[in-house]
């Protein structure tokens, strides 16, 4: 068990709506990283926030969105969902948000699957 | 900008055999060096890691893997499978300095013939 904890485990969905996944981190860790695992795709990066600020972006669509709440749990909601956005989506935590080298501890993900 | 070439989508071998799993990256500078492992229906679990300290890094479950700058490689090892290990592996980098997000290899899924 990593610590971090993601609801749901499984969600499934038409296309065209709306849905939010939630990330807690580690207790005491800073950032936090959203993941899409895809079969076309791979593993790739999409976002991360540290403290509650956007830190880095990677290949997430603009119907994609994401923030960390004061708590620092943090949220990715899709929207005007695909087939092609069926995928596991992992969250990681770390301790800090750059510079030195920070472990990423990975959730168990969320099953996305549009139909 | 950083990238992972994982040799060999699939990689099966008998147990008790040696596990080599190639992994190179390209970057302009020597990155964080990663190996994850992830078991079906599971989240990704750290094997490995280099920080540039050693360059040959021992991890967990008897792996370990070797930083070579010159080959710009990075491959996993583990002497003797165990059926235990079959899993799909990543190898990973992420930019020194900077946000530190991870860039994956494609994965290779390891199978253990018994």
């Amino acid at each position: 068990d990593s610590g971090v904890t993601q609801t749901p485990k499984h969600l499934i969905t038409a296309t065209g709506q709306r849905v939010t996944l939630r990330c807690s981190p580690r207790s005491g860790d800073l950032s936090v990283y959203w993941y899409q695992q895809s079969l076309d795709q791979g593993l790739q990066f999409l976002i991360q926030y540290y403290n509650g600020e956007e830190r880095a972006k990677g290949n997430i669509l603009e119907r994609f969105s994401a923030q960390q709440f004061p708590d620092l749990h943090s949220e990715l909601n899709l929207s005007s969902l695909e087939l092609g956005d069926s995928a596991l989506y992992f969250c990681a935590s770390s301790a800090g948000g750059g510079g030195r080298y920070n472990e990423q501890f990975f959730g168990p993900g969320t099953r996305l699957t549009v139909l | 900008a950083q990238s992972v070439t994982q040799l060999g989508s699939h990689v099966s071998v008998s147990e008790g055999a040696l596990v080599l799993l190639r992994c190179n990256y390209s970057s302009s500078v020597p990155p964080y060096l990663f190996w994850y492992v992830q078991y079906p229906n599971q989240g990704l679990q750290l094997l490995l890691k280099y920080t540039s300290a050693a360059t040959l890094v021992k991890g967990i479950n008897g792996f370990e893997a070797e930083f070579k700058k010159s080959e710009t490689s990075f491959h996993l090892t583990k002497p003797s499978a165990h059926m235990s290990d079959a899993a799909e592996y990543f190898c990973a980098v992420a930019e020194k300095g900077g946000a530190q997000k991870l860039v994956f290899g494609q994965g290779t899924r390891l199978t253990i013939n018994p």
